[in-house]
């Protein structure tokens, strides 16, 4: 089945830039997504990227598709205390029920001073 | 103001009880999900519905039930046959179909912690 794979944690330094990595295995995903969950809150999407897409910009946001390697990163620039967040990659599959999308496990990323 | 409202935020629940969480939404979208959410585990898919009276099972339905008598209303059972029920519950709905970006809305979840 399909697989979505990002590690669990990243520190960077506020005003530094954050690259939050994903990896995915079906190669037929159409649709990529990045949500940001707060501490005990719902995910909110922050942007998403056609497959046939490499490379989205939006404000802060850069979204990075490499689709040869099933690679798909997020760029946060001028990070700030209020990134501090889980960052989930998704994938929606070609294929299969509906819209039911697969989830990464998340990287929580942290913002130091 | 359109949006997903999850409820009991908060529910503690004594082992060997079934507790039904909540979820409404207003977004007029045809598809709504719940997902179940364990530290390091990320988002796990319990059951979606895609159209009224119509639901499957996700990868991990064993001990929950769902009903879709509504459009609006996608309500959860976690029955006592749930071994594990402690958890972070998400609801999520989206406007359905296969084409189109097909992003999910999500509502703020419900903690449920059994004693």
């Amino acid at each position: 089945g399909e697989d979505v794979e990002q590690s669990l944690f990243l520190s960077v330094r506020e005003g530094d830039s954050s690259v939050i990595n994903c990896t995915y295995t079906d190669s037929s995903s159409t649709y990529l997504y990045w949500y940001k969950q707060e501490p005990g809150a719902g995910l909110q999407l922050l942007t998403y990227i056609f497959s046939n897409m490499d490379m989205k910009q939006d404000q802060r946001l850069t979204v990075l598709l490499n689709k040869k390697d099933k690679h798909l990163s997020l760029r946060i620039a001028d990070t700030q205390t209020g990134d501090s967040a889980i960052y989930f990659c998704a994938e929606k599959p070609l294929t299969g029920g509906g819209n039911k999308l697969t989830f990464g496990t998340g990287t929580q990323l942290k913002v130091e001073l | 103001d359109g949006g997903i409202t999850q409820s009991p935020k908060y529910l503690f629940r004594k082992e060997g009880q079934n507790v039904t969480l909540s979820c409404e939404q207003n977004l007029n979208h045809d598809a709504m999900y719940w997902y179940r959410q364990d530290p390091g585990q990320g988002l796990r898919l319990i059951y979606y519905s895609q159209i009224v009276n119509d639901f499957q099972k996700g990868d991990i339905a064993e001990g929950y039930s769902v009903s879709r008598e509504k459009k609006e209303s996608f309500p959860l059972t976690v029955t006592s046959a749930q071994k594990n029920p402690t958890a972070f519950y998400l609801c999520a709905s989206s406007s359905g179909g296969t084409s189109g970006s097909g992003e999910l809305f999500f509502g703020e979840g419900s903690r449920l912690t059994v004693l």
